[in-house]
């Protein structure tokens, strides 16, 4: 069985500062990974997601993510916090093995991430 | 562009009452899905239609029904509401259906918060 951890329910941040929030994976095959954002009273909105290639990601409003394989993670990065950045992400898997489907994709938990001015 | 509209965006039952709960997307997407949202849970998905005709149980269908009326709408029905239901809907869509729904971004509409007393 897949499975996702989001070990942090919350991350603070002051302004101006590089923020990472962690997102850690069980697949028995190869993994496809996303990341999420929803912001207050919205649904979510896609940020970027890991197929195969690079290890590094870029996505939209200036996030990163960092796919790395010998430790299972997909740790979500930005060099710089804004206030605005200030919202729950989610972090999500889907086993490259499985037949498809949505029922093949795993949602975190989700951790809010607070940009503090 | 409106993208996934859902509605209501709240509603407020009693026990046993029935409602629907709508969803339409001018994407021309294949795939189409319902999640619930729970406090420290993230998203578990209820039903999903790969494509127009079809539909599929999620992770949690029990107490819920379906209907993909066309390519554009899918509807989620609650028969006889319960305390446990309480919860935010979301729909989503995605573009593919099949086998290549494993690589492919999801649509989500803005929510339907649900409070069943």
């Amino acid at each position: 069985a897949q499975s996702v951890a989001q070990p942090e329910d919350q991350v603070n941040v002051a302004e101006g500062n590089p923020l990472t929030v962690k997102c850690t994976y069980s697949v028995s095959g190869n993994p496809y990974l996303f990341w999420y954002v929803q912001y207050p009273n919205r649904g979510l909105q896609f940020l970027l997601k890991y197929i195969t290639g690079d290890n590094l990601v870029k996505g939209s409003y200036g996030f990163e993510a960092e796919f790395n394989k010998s430790q299972t993670s997909f740790h979500l990065k930005k060099p710089s916090a804004l206030v605005s950045d200030s919202a729950l992400y989610f972090c999500a898997v889907r086993d490259g093995a499985s037949g498809g489907g949505a029922d093949g994709l795993t949602f975190g938990k989700g951790t809010h991430l607070i940009i503090q001015p | 562009n409106a993208g996934v509209t859902q509605t209501p965006k709240f509603q407020v039952l009693k026990t046993g009452q029935s409602m629907t709960l709508q969803c339409a997307q001018d994407m021309n997407h294949n795939s189409m899905y319902w999640y619930r949202q729970d406090p420290g849970m993230g998203l578990r998905l209820i039903y999903y239609s790969a494509s127009e005709g079809t539909t599929d149980k999620g992770e949690v269908p029990n107490g819920y029904n379906v209907s993909r009326l066309n390519k554009r709408e899918f509807s989620l029905r609650l028969e006889s509401a319960a305390p446990s239901q309480t919860s935010v809907y979301f729909c989503a869509s995605s573009a593919k259906g099949g086998r290549r729904m494993k690589s492919e971004k999801l649509f989500f509409g803005s929510g339907t918060q649900l409070s069943v007393l």
